[in-house]
């Protein structure tokens, strides 16, 4: 029950800043944009997450357009240990018991 | 801190024959859990989940179950497992508050042949 809409995949060179686009036009009001990564063989992995206003931590950055209907993520120097599929998703904070849904997500490869 | 373990790591299986995967979360008491299945070049389906001991809920009909018989531990079962059960099985643990977001385990590979 994916909302959300990314490019199956994109390359990016070493040490450059990856940009990772979704669309999310039908997202409600009060629903946050979370963004996740999984390595190859390996579980998924929480990015970050925003509401309305751009967040930042020590993964990553995340810009949300101001009407909402899409958001950025963003790697800004990007390593070989960031290739990986990365997965954006639209949720109610404490709703739904927790409960996540994937779609198929974006092929992140970074090449020396 | 909190640790989720799953074992085993990767099970080689013949068509109509049991499963059993276990889930164990160490660090914290009466998580919610979460099970989930990734077939090859698919995204993450949603299987089960459980807010408690004996509770477990399905989210889609298939020809596995779970259970859930101590606070902190989840298993994955079938009693004959399909070709198309194959996949990456993941166990997750959710945690609210700030990031309000599951955690999960390091997954099981399974092969159905």
């Amino acid at each position: 029950d994916a909302k959300t809409t990314q490019p199956p995949s994109m390359d990016c060179a070493e040490g450059r800043a990856a940009n990772l686009p979704c669309n999310h036009s039908t997202i409600s009001g009060n629903e946050y944009v979370y963004w996740y990564r999984q390595i190859h063989s390996q579980g998924p992995q929480y990015i970050i997450h925003g509401l309305k206003n751009n967040e930042t931590n020590e993964m990553a950055s995340l810009i949300i357009t101001e009407d909402r209907k899409s958001s950025t993520l963003i790697l800004p120097h990007a390593t070989l240990r960031d290739t990986a599929v990365y997965y954006c998703i639209v949720r109610v904070r404490g709703s739904t018991l927790g409960r996540l849904y994937f779609g198929r997500g974006t092929q992140l490869t970074v090449w020396p | 801190s909190q640790t989720i373990h799953q074992w085993p790591a990767t099970l080689v299986q013949p068509v109509g024959s049991p499963l059993s995967l276990e889930c164990t979360v160490e660090g914290t008491s009466n998580p919610n859990l979460y099970w989930y299945r990734q077939a090859a070049g698919r995204g993450l389906q949603l299987l089960f989940y459980s807010v408690g001991i004996g509770q477990i809920s399905s989210e889609v009909p298939q020809n596995l179950s779970a259970s859930r018989p101590q606070d902190r531990q989840f298993i994955l079962s079938s009693k004959k497992l399909l070709l198309s059960d194959s996949g990456f099985y993941l166990c997750a643990w959710y945690r609210g508050g700030y990031t309000d977001t599951q955690y999960f385990g390091p997954g099981t590979r399974l092969t159905v042949l």
